[in-house]
């Protein structure tokens, strides 16, 4: 069974820095492209970032909002995926979910809160 | 960009009638391999996303049969053939085919009467 459960959220303070994990079972996760989506509470789902297989490069691309303030990164041996939060801002508090497709089907986990404030 | 817009996006339904959500994309979602890359997903009150329909018309497991995805290319809809009272919530439309760039429509909510 495909499993995907972040952790890492929590408070900061705007201008500070967090990494949120992701880790995964129940698949091939070397083979995955994995990839990060946030919803801002009351809002709807805004896809954050992406990065591919190492076998397709391993590659990250950014949502215009974050980019040169996040970074996704992913530990192979570890079966999991971080985003590396910097210069956070108030706009970026959300829950955050880590995604990915396998054999066609789109799973997610349950997300982790991060509260940007003050 | 793709673009994903979804009508209407507040519906009140009576429990036991049907309902239909639309979804359009601003470009085709279907793939050379004859799929398209569109999933339904619904987000109950303070629940993440759950999956209802992924590659435009499968039905995730698990799902009841009362929910049915069509359409191709640019445009979609999700049917409930008899609204129910756990169908509250609000309803988004994902494209996967620009993956790994994935994009949301704006949600439609949905209340009981």
């Amino acid at each position: 069974e495909v499993q995907l459960v972040e952790s890492g959220g929590g408070l900061v303070k705007p201008g500070g820095s967090l990494r949120l994990s992701c880790a995964a079972s129940g698949f091939t996760f070397s083979d995955a492209w994995m990839s990060w989506v946030r919803q801002a509470p009351g809002k709807g789902l805004e896809w954050v970032g992406h990065i591919k297989s190492k076998i397709n490069g391993g590659t990250t691309d950014y949502d215009a909002p974050v980019r040169g303030r996040f970074t996704i990164s992913r530990d192979d041996s570890k079966n999991t995926l971080y985003l590396h939060m910097n210069h956070l801002k108030i706009e970026d508090t959300a829950v955050y979910y880590c995604t990915t497709r396998w054999w066609e089907l789109p799973y997610w986990g349950q997300g982790t809160l991060v509260t940007v404030s003050s | 960009d793709i673009v994903m817009t979804q009508s209407p996006l507040s519906l009140t339904v009576t429990p036991g009638e049907p309902a239909s959500i639309s979804c359009r994309s601003s470009q085709s979602l279907l793939h050379s391999n004859g799929y398209n890359y569109l999933d339904w997903y619904l987000q109950k009150p303070g629940q993440s996303p759950q999956l209802l329909i992924y590659m435009g018309s499968t039905r995730a497991s698990g799902v009841p049969d009362r929910f049915t995805g069509s359409g191709s290319g640019t445009d979609f809809s999700l049917k409930i053939s008899r609204v129910e009272a756990e169908d509250v919530g609000v309803y988004y439309c994902m494209q996967a085919l620009y993956t790994p760039i994935i994009t949301f429509g704006p949600g439609t909510k949905v209340d009981i009467k």
